[in-house]
């Protein structure tokens, strides 16, 4: 098992630039998140799914989209890079045991992204 | 929203010294607190987690404890070893708004003198 695969590791872009960071798991989890890590900030949820076709927000959703067609891909698009989101992206995902119970997160190894 | 806030920041100890970093979370539903630990260059791991029903749970050198009246629990490492220096996360998650969406504490940097 690979587990969560995240790619590109390094990326730089120029403001303005679009991307997509890519993310796959071979576990097959229902729930799937994308968070940035920014120093003393800790890890912030910025979009999460819960299963192929569901997507929502979490709490720092500006500036990125997600789609979710299977379940094993999770992508993150930057539509237009800007500096503020120059940040480590971590991609994870977790398993069903119970809508209501919290799981372990299993997590990507990282995407370092910097926005000049 | 929900909010999980986590101290100190910075910890240092001296070798075979315990450690201990302190969480507390402001949604009362939430039911599963897991820590992770975060080397450099790497995604977090999981290394223990505490699940609402229980309020201590044990593994080797690592606890955490749950006082889910307070609504804060806590990780103690014994006997640490320079191997432990780390970033470390606390998070919480699960309740009606989903065990799906995990809040993270804002890590706490270890460092382990030998």
């Amino acid at each position: 098992n690979a587990g969560v695969t995240q790619t590109p590791k390094f990326q730089v872009l120029k403001t303005g630039q679009s991307m997509t960071l890519q993310c796959a798991q071979d576990m097959n989890h229902e729930y799937m998140s994308w968070y940035r890590q920014d120093p003393g900030m800790g890890l912030r949820l910025i979009h999460y799914s819960v299963g192929a076709g569901i997507t929502d927000q979490g709490e720092v959703p500006n500036g990125y989209n997600v789609s979710r067609s299977t379940t094993e891909d999770f992508p993150l698009r930057l539509l237009s890079a800007a500096p503020s989101q120059t940040s480590v992206y971590f991609c994870a995902s977790s398993y069903s045991r119970d809508s209501y119970l919290g799981t372990e997160a299993f997590f990507g190894q990282g995407t370092r992204l910097t926005v000049v | 929203g929900e909010n999980v806030e986590q101290h100190p920041s910075t910890l240092s100890v001296q070798e075979g010294d315990s450690a201990v970093i302190k969480c507390t979370y402001s949604d009362s539903a939430s039911n599963y607190f897991p820590w992770y630990k975060q080397e450099l260059g790497k995604g977090p791991q999981l290394i223990i987690d505490i699940r609402s029903n229980v309020g201590e749970k044990k593994d080797q050198r690592i606890a955490v404890t749950l006082n889910k009246t307070a609504k804060h629990f806590s990780l103690h490492i014994t006997e640490t070893q320079p191997e432990d220096s780390a970033v470390y996360f606390c998070a919480a998650s699960g309740g009606p708004t989903g065990g799906f969406k995990t809040i993270f504490g804002a890590g706490t940097r270890l460092f382990v003198k030998a």
